[in-house]
């Protein structure tokens, strides 16, 4: 166990529609990361944010948006999604240190 | 963008013997990680070695790093069906941006 959860486990929406994914950090892990794995694809990383501040993103459009909040709870929001959207999405966690803790992931499923 | 190179992309070994994962990268890195991922769920960490370093172990994964190749392995011995899974090799380059290479699908057969 990597002390790193997701919610919702799975989730179905409809393009157009707008999503929010949900992860909850280790205690006194201040950076977070979001990363997006497309079906027999390794991760990509989303963004990364740094006690409550984006500091890092990848080459996704600002449609994916995320929030970080003080009691180590993160956001991960796409709006106006596309079919393509579909993926697993995973957060992770550290402190200063290198090792990343990764949650279990949510399942996105645009139809 | 992806960084790292896994081969082979799938390996499959019956129990008791070693697997070998290799890895390519493109950059200079500030330390190489290893990963394993079961059934496209969470990834969970398994060892890291810095860029100054040349080998490393923990329990029965042997890594090694070659800087001036950019290459690292990854040995798993005395396999396990337990360890069928998805091995990712995993750059961190950038403060934190973990670049992932596509993974090798290892299948361990009882």
């Amino acid at each position: 166990e990597t002390g790193v959860t997701q919610s919702p486990t799975h989730l179905i929406k409809t393009r157009g529609q707008q999503v929010t994914l949900r992860c909850s950090s280790q205690s006194g892990h201040n950076t977070v990361s979001w990363y997006q794995q497309a079906l027999g694809q390794g991760p990509q990383f989303i963004f990364q944010y740094y006690r409550e501040e984006e500091n890092g993103r990848g080459n996704f459009p600002p449609r994916f948006s995320g929030l970080q909040f003080p009691n180590y709870s993160s956001e991960l929001n796409v709006n106006a999604l596309e079919l393509d959207d579909s993926a697993l999405y995973l957060c992770a966690s550290r402190t200063s240190t290198d090792t990343q803790y990764f949650g279990p992931g949510t399942r996105l499923t645009v139809l | 963008s992806q960084q790292g190179e896994e081969d082979p992309q799938a390996l499959s070994i019956q129990e008791g013997e070693n697997a070998t994962m290799n890895c390519s990268y493109k950059t200079s890195i500030n330390n190489l990680q290893w990963y394993r991922q079961n059934s496209g769920r969470g990834l969970v960490h398994l060892i890291l070695i810095r860029s100054n370093e040349r080998e490393k172990h923990s329990g029965r994964l042997r890594v090694t790093l070659d800087t001036s190749k950019k290459s690292s392995s990854l040995l798993i011995t005395a396999s396990r069906a337990a360890d069928t899974a998805s091995y990712f090799c995993v750059t961190d380059n950038q403060g934190g941006k973990l670049i992932f290479g596509q993974g090798t699908e290892l299948s361990v057969k009882p």
